[in-house]
């Protein structure tokens, strides 16, 4: 079971606007700012977010990201087929001096 | 560019021994941290560890579940971090992925990865 909480599947139709939710706690999020990494299939992960949110270069201002208290979220908007892929967020964890993951969301574009 | 190539995958028995190897390119290596992130097939992404750049005296937190069997280094004149995993399990066999951690931001950058598969 991973330290950050994640729905595992998603759903939107091209267009649509999806959000993807991580919930933590004080020792993670709660203290860390929050990443999110896009896995398409058979691939590495991908840098999506950084800061919370902030976009490393080239990705899409299509995506934002948020954070408050122990919660984070990762926003898709002008859903694409392309953006058919696992997400996952990170975040530092000073109870276990770990990086951890959340379970990954599977997002499926209808 | 940046990249990371990792090569020292394949096929262990349990107990047995692994390295992995991950050369970096396209940065200056010894300013960075490094982290092994893997994956079992079909399954999300765990933290293995990291090593820290000098100024870290390259410091080498792992997770509880490689603690004491896995160890992380590196060798800043050949631009490579290694992962030696030792005692190997079953529950090891993953894809291994290596990965830069730039200051403040995070895990950046990652590598292709490499499978390792433990099986008698």
């Amino acid at each position: 079971q991973s330290v950050l909480t994640q729905p595992p599947s998603a759903s939107g139709t091209p267009g649509q606007r999806v959000t993807i939710s991580c919930s933590g706690s004080r020792s993670n999020i709660g203290s860390y700012t929050v990443n999110w990494y896009q896995q398409l299939p058979g691939t590495a992960p991908k840098f999506l977010m950084y800061g919370n949110n902030q976009r490393p270069s080239g990705v899409p201002d299509r995506f934002s990201g948020s954070k408050s208290g122990t919660s984070a979220s990762l926003a898709i908007s002008g859903l694409q087929s392309e953006d058919e892929a696992d997400y996952y967020c990170a975040a530092w964890d000073d109870s276990l001096n770990a990086v951890v993951f959340g379970g990954g969301t599977k997002l499926t574009v209808l | 560019e940046v990249q990371l190539v990792q090569s020292g995958g394949g096929l262990v028995q349990p107990g047995g021994s692994l390295k992995l190897s991950c050369v970096a390119s396209g940065f200056t290596f010894s300013d960075f941290a490094m982290h092994w992130v893997r994956q079992a097939s079909g399954k999300g992404l765990e933290w293995v560890g990291r090593i820290g750049k000098k100024t870290e005296n390259y410091a080498t937190p792992y997770a509880a579940s490689v603690k004491g069997r896995f160890t992380i280094s590196r060798d800043d004149l050949r631009n490579t971090a290694y992962l030696q995993m030792s005692s190997l399990k079953t529950d090891d066999t993953a894809v291994y992925y290596c990965t830069r951690d730039r200051e403040v931001v995070g895990i950046d950058y990652w590598g292709q990865g490499t499978l390792v598969t433990v099986s008698s």
